[in-house]
């Protein structure tokens, strides 16, 4: 079976706090991209960022941070220094035979 | 500026009606998208079209229709036979199908009554 799996439903920390959204993925394809997009609360999906198979290599964006490992099938994301405004749902996704996989998705909750 | 609209953010129909959905983008995109979402749950395909004239069905195809006479538009048309059509509908567009970045319009929220 290929399939994205993000097992947090929902996570809450408080303001500031470091947080880690998990994403572990099913393929037998060696040739895939991987995604996270954030979804506020008005709705509309955000592309944050793709990772092809054949990279690596951890990539940091200000405050995110994206860890691939291919030898546990995980694709993580981390905020540093949590903010109220990070405060939406957050999908992992999978690129396979031209469609997304996605994730159902981790609620996550920053409180002030 | 480029981008995705849907319209209207808001819709309500009575049960038995059709009710059609618009998506227009102008990033000159040849895929576009169509989902379904559901309160606390992830996104699901309904249709893809990977160019004009030519679309195939996603995992939820039944009781929906779409068109793609316009590289720029692709309307969803939720029809009676979907049972459960409240929900919250996605469109989205892409360079290609393999291009999996995909940008997303605002949404449409349908309510049957």
């Amino acid at each position: 079976a290929q399939k994205v799996t993000q097992a947090q439903t929902e996570i809450s920390v408080v303001e500031k706090e470091d947080v880690t959204l998990d994403c572990v993925y099913e393929t037998r394809d060696t040739t895939y991209y991987l995604f996270w997009y954030k979804q506020p609360p008005s709705g509309e999906l955000v592309f944050l960022i793709r990772r092809n198979s054949f990279d690596e290599q951890n990539e940091i964006s200000g405050r995110y941070s994206w860890n691939f490992q291919k030898s546990t099938s995980s694709f993580n994301f981390t905020i540093t220094a949590s903010q109220v405004v990070d405060s939406a749902v957050y999908f992992c996704a999978l690129i396979l035979n031209y469609q997304l996989i996605w994730g159902a998705g981790t609620k996550l909750i920053i409180k002030p | 500026d480029g981008g995705i609209t849907q319209s209207p953010k808001y819709l309500f129909r009575k049960e038995g009606q059709n009710v059609t959905l618009s998506c227009e983008q102008n990033l000159n995109h040849d895929a576009m998208y169509w989902y379904r979402q559901d309160p606390g749950q992830g996104l699901r395909l309904i249709y893809y079209s990977q160019i004009v004239n030519d679309f195939q069905k996603g995992d939820i195809a039944e009781g929906y229709s779409v068109s793609r006479e316009k590289k720029e538009s692709f309307p969803l048309t939720v029809t009676s036979a979907q049972k459960n059509p409240t929900a919250f509908y996605l469109c989205a567009s892409s360079m290609s199908v393999a291009e999996g970045e995909q940008f997303f319009g605002p949404g449409t929220r349908l309510t049957v009554l």
